[in-house]
């Protein structure tokens, strides 16, 4: 199946910073996701970007689908911003959304 | 809008035990997914729905896990003779399959097999 990998796996912040997280897949997509899941367990959709740039507020995401990548960017980041990042892409050849998630990236920003 | 919700939040069983667990999705979403996460690692899929249909099993849903969706609304997920390695946080998500299909999740349930 399709390999999801992202970098880097841990990442500490001042409240304030800026950080870019990385996402690499291994085949061609036409979908890819970023969630943001808190300290809670609560999944949040943050972005479907199977290509191009989208921003919201302070976050913003980049997919590069030719060179199977993607990057979210954090700027101005907030205590409220910790948590894990996951970028997630759909299993080649099937049907619906059966996405397949990276380890995802643990962000801790300090205040 | 009420989200998707899951119930219920936390479960703790013993080895051995049955246990279900409920998904309401967002209304008027057709399709339905659940996932398994465990501790340090992304969510890996079990299963889906498109209304009360089940179309895809992953590897991962053994003979003890049975999934519905009977009248193409909620889904129950039940686990039969649980074992200590079915602890994990089990998610729901559900989707508009139409154009964008971006995937709203619940906040999962926490199963812990003693």
């Amino acid at each position: 199946g399709i390999q999801v990998e992202q970098s880097p796996p841990d990442l500490i912040l001042q409240e304030g910073a800026n950080s870019t997280l990385r996402c690499n897949f291994s085949d061609s997509v036409n979908n890819l996701q970023w969630f943001h899941q808190n300290p809670w367990g609560q999944l949040i959709n943050l972005f479907y970007i199977p290509s191009g740039t989208k921003q919201n507020g302070r976050l913003s995401a980049t997919t590069v689908a030719t060179e199977r990548y993607s990057l979210l960017y954090i700027s101005s980041s907030q205590t409220t911003d910790s948590g894990v990042y996951f970028c997630a892409v759909p299993e080649r050849e099937t049907s619906g959304s059966r996405l397949t998630f990276g380890e995802g990236t643990q962000l801790t920003v300090n205040p | 809008d009420t989200g998707v919700s899951q119930d219920p939040r936390h479960k703790i069983t013993k080895r051995g035990q049955n246990v279900t667990f409920r998904c309401d999705p967002i209304s008027e979403h057709n399709r339905l997914y659940w996932y398994r996460q465990t501790l340090g690692q992304g969510p890996e899929f079990l299963t889906y729905f498109q209304n009360e249909a089940q179309l895809e099993k992953s590897r991962l849903l053994s003979d003890r896990f049975s999934a519905e969706r009977p009248k193409g609304s909620f889904s129950t997920l039940e686990i039969q003779r649980t074992e200590q390695g079915d602890s994990a946080m089990y998610l729901c998500a559900s989707s508009l399959a139409r154009g964008v299909e971006k995937l709203f999740f619940g906040s999962g349930t926490q199963l812990s097999v003693l």
